[in-house]
């Protein structure tokens, strides 16, 4: 069975830092683009970072660009997303998502795969 | 950035009945070359990751019931449960992907009357 897990979430204070990890089963993450994506309590879906299949080209969202860092170990078949100078506004539920097409590169898709989330609270 | 407008925001519709969400894009999603819109539909119950209904503004993604149905090309775009039942109570978000960032409607609440 196709999966995706999230950990690593929790509570960080204002300017401060999370690891956030996705390990895959059921599939090769190397085979596909992947993405996070973040909703806010009670709120929408915002896109917060995309990558490769080998990890060479990333992408972010400007909200967290220069904040955030997404990466993948395809030998461990993870993605992860290191989160530094956290505000309250990253407070939300993240999710790691496949792209739906079969491809090594990243580009804007439809997500067909999606983990259960792992919430991140940034508070004092 | 192509935003993503829903409306309404919330709905509420008799069991068996026909609803309908709207979704507009700020720019065209279709890409002229391969005559597709660029335009996908999910549902989210609480608690839950969203899950894909459509993709190419009109595709039924495997396992989604027929009375799901995606139409629309160019900036506007419908979601129609043509009879609803009452496992479809759910938040449902159209989301572009013609270009990047991949930009998500603020969601439409749908309920039963």
């Amino acid at each position: 069975e196709v999966q995706l897990l999230e950990s690593g979430g929790g509570l960080a204070q204002p300017g401060g830092s999370l690891r956030l990890s996705c390990a895959a089963s059921g599939f090769s993450i190397s085979a596909y683009g992947m993405s996070w994506v973040r909703q806010a309590p009670g709120k929408g879906l915002e896109w917060v970072s995309g990558i490769s299949g080998s990890g060479d080209s990333t992408y972010y969202a400007d909200s967290v660009k220069g904040r955030f860092t997404i990466s993948r170990d395809n030998s461990k078949n993870t993605l992860y997303l290191q989160m530094n100078s956290l505000r309250a506004d990253d407070t939300g539920v993240y999710y790691c998502a496949r792209r739906y097409t079969y491809s090594t590169s990243w580009h804007p898709d439809a997500f067909n795969i999606w983990g259960q989330g792992t919430m991140v609270t940034v508070s004092s | 950035d192509i935003v993503m407008t829903q409306s309404p925001d919330s709905l509420a519709v008799s069991l068996g009945e026909r609803a309908t969400i709207n979704c507009k894009s700020s720019q065209s999603v279709l890409w002229r070359s391969n005559n597709k819109n660029y335009l996908a539909w999910y549902q989210q119950k609480p608690g839950q990751p969203p899950k894909l209904l459509i993709y190419w503004a009109s595709t039924r993604e495997s396992g989604v019931p027929d009375r799901f149905n995606g139409s629309g090309s160019d900036t506007d775009f419908t979601l129609t449960i043509s009879s609803l039942q009452a496992e479809d109570v759910a938040v449902y978000f159209c989301q572009q992907y013609f270009s990047s960032p991949p930009f998500f409607g603020q969601g439409t609440k749908l309920e039963i009357k």
